[in-house]
């Protein structure tokens, strides 16, 4: 079964840089969310989208924004890069009515030197 | 609002013996729990979840958790550890806010089994 996609897998940039972050949902998901995992933290929930709308926000810095498209993929920017800001950034996704079952990707290792 | 709290950052059992990875919540509503678990450098699978119905639910791997709520709990146990159960395993909960659901995280338990 296809799961969710993130690109890249692996991230490094310097500080002061941008990055930009891919999630390609399961096949007719239609809501996107994004975690960052800090080095042994638990997942805390960044933000999600639905129908290409912004749904809910979480702890998102204001250096990061993220879209989400028309084909349901979505993107996470971050600029101005911090050393603070290397994590491990999970995307999931879901059916909007059944946002219990939120299905992880790989997520992408971001390394800020 | 709703937290998670994982009792012991750290368990070890031994292969073969009960594992038993606790859990306790607070939620001010009926809450969907879940717990998955995460090996080395890979993303988070969905071990098993409880949204409504029976309290006891199934998972994969041989995984099962009980919802008691009134304890608030939901601990993940195990008959019979193996080798291949060494990962981190995370509680979480969702509930609704705002008409979109929001999942909180525990901070993990990374299990150990020892041959």
């Amino acid at each position: 079964a296809a799961g969710v996609i993130q690109s890249p897998r692996h991230l490094i940039k310097e500080k002061r840089e941008t990055a930009t972050l891919k999630c390609y949902p399961i096949p007719r998901h239609d809501t996107v969310y994004w975690y960052q995992q800090g080095p042994g933290q638990d997942p805390q929930f960044l933000i999600s989208f639905y129908e290409k709308m912004q749904s809910d926000k979480g702890s998102i810095p204001d250096r990061f924004s993220a879209q989400q498209f028309s084909d349901y993929h979505s993107e996470l920017n971050m600029s101005s890069l911090e050393l603070g800001d290397s994590a491990l950034y999970f995307c999931a996704s879901s059916f909007r009515d059944r946002p219990y079952e939120q299905y992880f990707g790989p997520g992408t290792r971001l390394t800020v030197t | 609002a709703q937290s998670v709290t994982q009792l012991g950052s750290h368990v070890s059992v031994s292969e073969g013996a009960l594992v038993l990875l606790r859990c306790n919540y607070s939620s001010s509503v009926p809450p969907y729990l879940f717990w998955y678990v995460q090996y080395p450098n890979q993303g988070l699978q969905l071990l098993l979840k409880y949204t409504t119905g029976a309290t006891l639910v199934k998972g994969i791997n041989g995984f099962e958790a009980e919802f008691k709520k009134s304890e608030t709990s939901f601990h993940l146990t195990k008959p019979s550890a193996h080798m291949s159960d060494a990962a981190e395993y995370f509680c979480a909960v969702s509930e609704n806010s705002g008409g979109y659901q929001k999942v909180t995280f525990g901070t993990g338990t990374k299990l150990q089994v020892i041959p």
